[in-house]
């Protein structure tokens, strides 16, 4: 099965800073790559699907890159509804593997 | 709009089964692949199985291979999880989640989720 690897696990920042987080996957997964978000006691909701591409509705402040085996999002000038955990995704495979969240705290 | 609402969950006991449901409105049900995703307490996001949109091809994680079935009713638009000889690793909160909009490549990511059901196992 394919792995995803997310780094870091927890990244501390402050309104208006510009994150990034990345994502590994263990074997070429080409584009198929989504990133959701999720906050406390809500279902995740997808950001970036294709590496690349901006779900509609979501601020453009978000944008994915990436493909093969890495990927990063960054979120530029971080707003506060933006402190929530991220998971990337892969399917490429029938295993939908999710990396294993990154949480974004407020410094 | 496009809604999946999840029910069925509650407390069941080590090796016994339970049948969760998914009920989706506000888009043809019939068009679009499906899935199950699960989180433990605490934990991260884990695919659970998928279903094709007309239900001809199932695939599960490794986890419940074996123990759970997803299964579909396209005349009443909803989505089930069939869980047997559950374990006290399988409590979870369980989302059904829909396929995205078509893509020649049949390569899909998950565009809508439900607010999820509560699965807890005890004895």
């Amino acid at each position: 099965d394919i792995q995803m690897t997310q780094s870091p696990s927890t990244l501390s920042a402050s309104v208006g800073d510009i994150v990034t987080i990345t994502c590994r996957a263990s074997q070429s997964i080409s584009n198929w790559l989504a990133w959701y978000q999720q906050k406390p006691g809500k279902a995740p909701k997808v950001l970036i699907y294709k590496a690349i591409a901006l779900q509609g509705g979501v601020p453009s402040r978000f944008s994915g890159s990436g493909s093969g085996t890495e990927f990063t999002l960054t979120i530029s000038s971080l707003q506060a509804d933006d402190f929530a955990t991220y998971y990337c995704q892969q399917y490429h495979s029938y295993s939908y593997t999710f990396g294993q969240g990154t949480k974004l705290e407020i410094k | 709009q496009v809604q999946l609402v999840e029910s069925g969950g509650g407390v069941v006991q080590p090796g016994r089964s339970l049948r969760l449901s998914c009920t989706a409105s506000g888009f043809t049900f019939n068009n679009y692949g499906m899935h199950w995703v699960r989180q433990a307490p605490g934990k991260g996001l884990e695919w659970v199985a998928v279903i094709w949109h007309d239900g001809s091809n199932k695939y599960y994680g490794d986890s419940v291979k074996g123990r759970f079935i997803i299964s579909r009713d396209n005349s009443k638009n909803m989505l089930y999880l069939q869980m047997n000889s559950v374990r006290a690793e399988d409590t979870a909160v369980y989302y059904c989640a829909k396929d995205g909009p078509y893509d020649s490549s049949g390569k899909y990511y998950m565009d809508v989720w439900g607010e999820g059901t509560t699965v807890t196992v005890s004895s």
